[in-house]
């Protein structure tokens, strides 16, 4: 079973700075099947990205992603207030499906 | 867009069982597969189960595999989780979950839409 490790676990920043945010797995991805979630407070998550760089429907564009095999990125190119949550992200194609533990945004 | 609504989380004691349904409304519910997500109380993600579009398909989690029972009723647009011998590592906040793409089997794939949760609670 491949296993997902994100970093840092928690990014402190400002409105209007940049995050980066990784996402490692211990065996190459194949096709890039890597999707990244934002779960605010009491809320469900909320799909991002998937194939790795390709925005779900309604995402703004200051998200990208990208990497390939086994290092994967979330950049998020301004902060908005509302970008402060967690992140995950999701190996999929293979089950389990297994999701990254997460790396919390907060304000700094 | 769609929406999905979870319901018949509660509190139950280790050892019984508890069915959870998720209605479907809002797009084309018998083209999709659809999944169980849970979430322990401050923990991560974990995929629980899933199930083709035409049931023809399903897959658990081996945590799971043998005590949950995974179902869909297309006429209904519902989606249900049988669980049976639970176990008090099976709290969490339960959610439904639609996949991207169209006809897929169960294989967890990506999860566009997701319902608000539902609260099981395994405690004596």
């Amino acid at each position: 079973e491949i296993v997902l490790t994100q970093s840092p676990g928690t990014l402190s920043l400002s409105p209007g700075e940049r995050a980066t945010l990784s996402c490692r797995a211990s065996q190459s991805v194949s096709s890039s099947f890597l999707a990244w979630y934002q779960q605010r407070p009491g809320q469900a998550p909320r799909l991002l990205m998937y194939y790795a760089s390709t925005r779900a429907t309604g995402i703004p564009d200051r998200f990208s992603g990208g990497g390939s095999g086994t290092d994967f990125t979330l950049t998020i190119s301004r902060l908005e207030p509302e970008d402060f949550a967690v992140y995950y992200c999701q190996l999929y194609g293979i089950p389990p499906g297994t999701f990254g533990p997460g790396t919390k945004v907060d304000i700094k | 867009e769609g929406q999905l609504e979870e319901s018949g989380g509660r509190l139950v004691q280790p050892g019984r069982s508890l069915r959870l349904s998720c209605a479907a409304s809002g797009f084309t519910f018998d083209q999709h597969a659809m999944h169980w997500v849970r979430q322990a109380p401050g923990k991560g993600l974990e995929w629980v189960s899933g199930i083709s579009w035409n049931s023809g398909s399903i897959g658990y989690a081996e945590v799971v595999r043998g005590r949950f029972t995974i179902s869909r009723d297309n006429a209904k647009k519902s989606l249900y989780l049988q669980m049976n011998s639970l176990r008090s590592e099976d709290t969490a906040v339960y959610y439904c979950a639609k996949v991207v793409w169209a006809y897929g089997d169960y294989v967890p794939d990506a999860f566009d839409l997701w319902g608000q949760g539902t609260m099981v609670t395994v405690s004596s």
